[in-house]
């Protein structure tokens, strides 16, 4: 399966508790999105890389959220001291560098819970 | 502020019947709009974009900046359809900004 992939799908952790995720992309694509999904909600954008800058973060993503891309290929978000709001859906996606045909694929995603 | 506005959380239909799906969009400059649809245990997939001026699996979708519309329309739809659409607005960031979806249902 060449598509983006996630890892852990799933993540149960108790409050206080640091999670980290990883978002493989799509080999080449040198755009990285993360969102979170809760729900009965669409997707909501988190952060944005390009190659390894992150170039935007959204207001949602409190101190406690870090994401890096260290050599431009996969990425990881940490959650730090989690919270039960923290519980969702994270998605990553990611897309190549032309505009008119930069559609962001999407991974299957990691379901986090917050107990 | 840039929204996207998806009014009905549940649309069931008879198949064979035809299918619109609502979405509405408020932005400021010239919009990027999508359709991505999440079948049952399946990831986010890209349907359409209104860019592409295209018709995948018998769905279209008109931008009418008047309305700032960007319904997605079937004439009959299939069992098959049956499935999570998000309607997405993608600003100059490059972001995805989404609705909150709405479930087809097609009916036997």
């Amino acid at each position: 399966d060449t598509g983006v992939s996630q890892d852990p799908r799933h993540k149960i952790t108790k409050r206080g508790q640091n999670v980290t995720f990883r978002c493989d992309p799509i080999s080449e694509h040198n755009r990285l999105y993360w969102y979170r999904q809760t729900l009965g909600q669409g997707p909501e954008f988190l952060t944005y890389f390009q190659n390894e800058a992150q170039l935007e973060k959204s207001r949602l993503l409190s101190d406690r959220f870090s994401a890096e891309r260290p050599k431009g290929s996969f990425s990881t978000l940490e959650i730090q001291r989690t919270e039960q709001g923290d519980s969702a859906m994270y998605l990553c996606a990611s897309s190549p560098k032309r505009r008119h045909t930069d559609t962001q694929y999407f991974g299957p995603g990691t379901r986090l819970t917050v107990l | 502020a840039q929204r996207v506005t998806q009014p009905e959380k549940l649309l069931s239909v008879f198949k064979g019947a035809p299918v619109e799906l609502k979405c509405n969009y408020s932005y400021s400059g010239s919009p990027e709009l999508f359709w991505y649809v999440q079948y049952s245990r399946q990831r986010l997939q890209l349907l359409l974009r209104h860019i592409s001026r295209e018709s995948i699996k018998g769905f279209t979708a008109d931008l009418n900046k008047g309305e700032t519309s960007f319904h997605l329309k079937k004439p009959f739809a299939q069992e098959e359809d049956s499935a999570m659409y998000y309607c997405a607005l993608r600003d100059s960031s490059y972001k995805l900004i989404f609705g909150s979806g709405t479930r087809l249902l097609v009916r036997p």
